[in-house]
Parts: C-alpha cells; sequence; structure tokens
C-alpha cells in the first residue's frame, strides 16, 4: 500500500496563475480531507469530502475548490493564486469520521 | 471551531530529560488524537484517547486525557533525540467530521 500520496512535492506559482494539488489514496477510504499548515498555525481544514460526489467546506475554503469523482482521488484546484495561499498543503483520508487519518507528504507551495 | 491550546509552544532539552506538554480547551471532546511531525512529512498518530480519565502508554510515551475529557498531556520520559518533531493534538467534536487541531509543541532534543 502506497497509503496517501501528493503531487506535486513543491511548487512555486505566480500571482494569478492557477494549478491543482493532487491527492490519492489506496485504502478504500471513504473521507478525504485538505488542510493547510502555516508556521505555528498548526493545521487548518480547507475542504473534506465523506465520500465520492460529496464535498464540504471546512475552516477556510476561500480561494480554493475540490471534486471528489471516485473513491481515490480528491485534487485541491487553486485559482488565482495569491501570496496568502503560500502555504504547505497536506491531504489525509480516514476510515470514518473522527477515527485515525493518515496524511501525504505534502505539497510546498510559494506564490510570488 | 473549538480551541485546542498547546503548551509549550516550543521546547529544547538534552537527551535523557522528562518532559510533558500539555493540550487544553474548553469544549468537551469526544475523543482526542496525539500525533508526531517530522520535518517535511506529514503527521502520523501515536495515540487516541477516549475515556476520561484514561492512561496510554506508548514505550517511553504516557498519554493522559483528562476526566472531564477537556484537555490531555504528553509525558516523555528520558528523551532521545529521536523524539524530536511537532507534537500535535486534535480533538473530535459531537459533530464528528473533521478533526480540530492545535497549533502544536515542537521538540527539540538534543544529544
Amino acid at each position: 500500500n502506497a497509503g496517501v500520496t501528493q503531487t506535486p512535492k513543491f511548487r512555486i506559482l505566480k500571482i494569478g496563475q492557477s494549478m491543482t494539488l493532487q491527492c490519492a489514496q489506496d485504502m478504500n477510504h471513504n473521507y478525504m480531507y485538505w488542510y493547510r499548515q502555516d508556521p505555528g498555525m498548526g493545521l487548518k481544514l480547507i475542504y473534506y469530502s465523506v465520500g465520492a460526489g460529496i464535498t464540504d467546506k471546512g475552516e477556510v475554503p476561500n480561494g480554493y475548490n475540490v471534486s471528489r469523482s471516485t473513491t481515490e482521488d480528491f485534487p485541491l484546484r487553486l485559482e488565482l493564486a495569491a501570496p496568502s495561499q503560500t502555504s504547505v498543503y497536506f491531504c489525509a483520508s480516514s476510515y470514518s469520521e473522527g477515527r485515525e487519518q493518515y496524511f501525504g507528504p505534502g505539497t510546498r507551495l510559494t506564490v510570488t | 471551531t473549538q480551541l485546542l491550546e498547546q503548551s509549550p509552544q516550543f521546547l529544547s532539552i538534552q537527551e535523557g530529560e522528562n518532559l510533558t506538554v500539555y493540550c487544553n480547551s474548553s469544549s468537551v471532546f469526544s475523543s482526542l488524537q496525539w500525533y508526531r511531525q517530522e520535518p517535511g512529512e506529514g503527521p502520523v498518530l501515536l495515540v487516541t484517547v477516549v475515556t476520561g480519565g484514561e492512561v496510554k502508554k506508548l514505550k517511553r510515551l504516557t498519554f493522559q486525557f483528562g476526566d472531564a475529557r477537556k484537555d490531555s498531556s504528553l509525558h516523555i520520559t528520558a528523551a532521545q533525540p529521536g523524539d524530536t518533531g511537532l507534537y500535535l493534538c486534535a480533538g473530535v467534536s459531537g459533530s464528528g467530521y473533521a478533526l480540530n487541531f492545535g497549533k502544536g509543541t515542537s521538540l527539540l532534543v538534543t544529544p
């Protein structure tokens, strides 16, 4: 099992550009999550999904979009990148609500 | 959002010392999880505590959940350089969909 995989590992964007952060899991988990982590600020939930076709906003969804067409994949889309979106992004999955979350290795994004 | 306050924010100790880090909230959680995150990696679950007053041990790490299920502590005995990392607590509220993370305690253990 690869667990949770994320691509790319690093990315530099110019202001106004768009990109998609990829996330995939092979554990057949229904629940998937996107977090951002800023220095000294912990993990903030951006979006989550409780199954294919079902997504909902977390604490900091502005500037992001998600889709969940399959159980395995949960891409995060950034439209019109802004410097405030410079962060490390983590994707996670869990078997059910409130259970252990398995995290990917993260994507470090810089917007300049 | 139910806030989890972790203290201290930073801790630098020498190998062999003992330490305790804390996770406090004014809210009740149905369970609380502790994760460790190493530089450049995602967090990895250490333990989940569910019952008020519960104590769990993981080798040199001892986790305790407060009787009122509002706080938790992590005690490390005889710390080693391999314990270095960011320790995050995360609480599960009644709604259960997402974890509320604290800001973490960054631990550095030097030889």
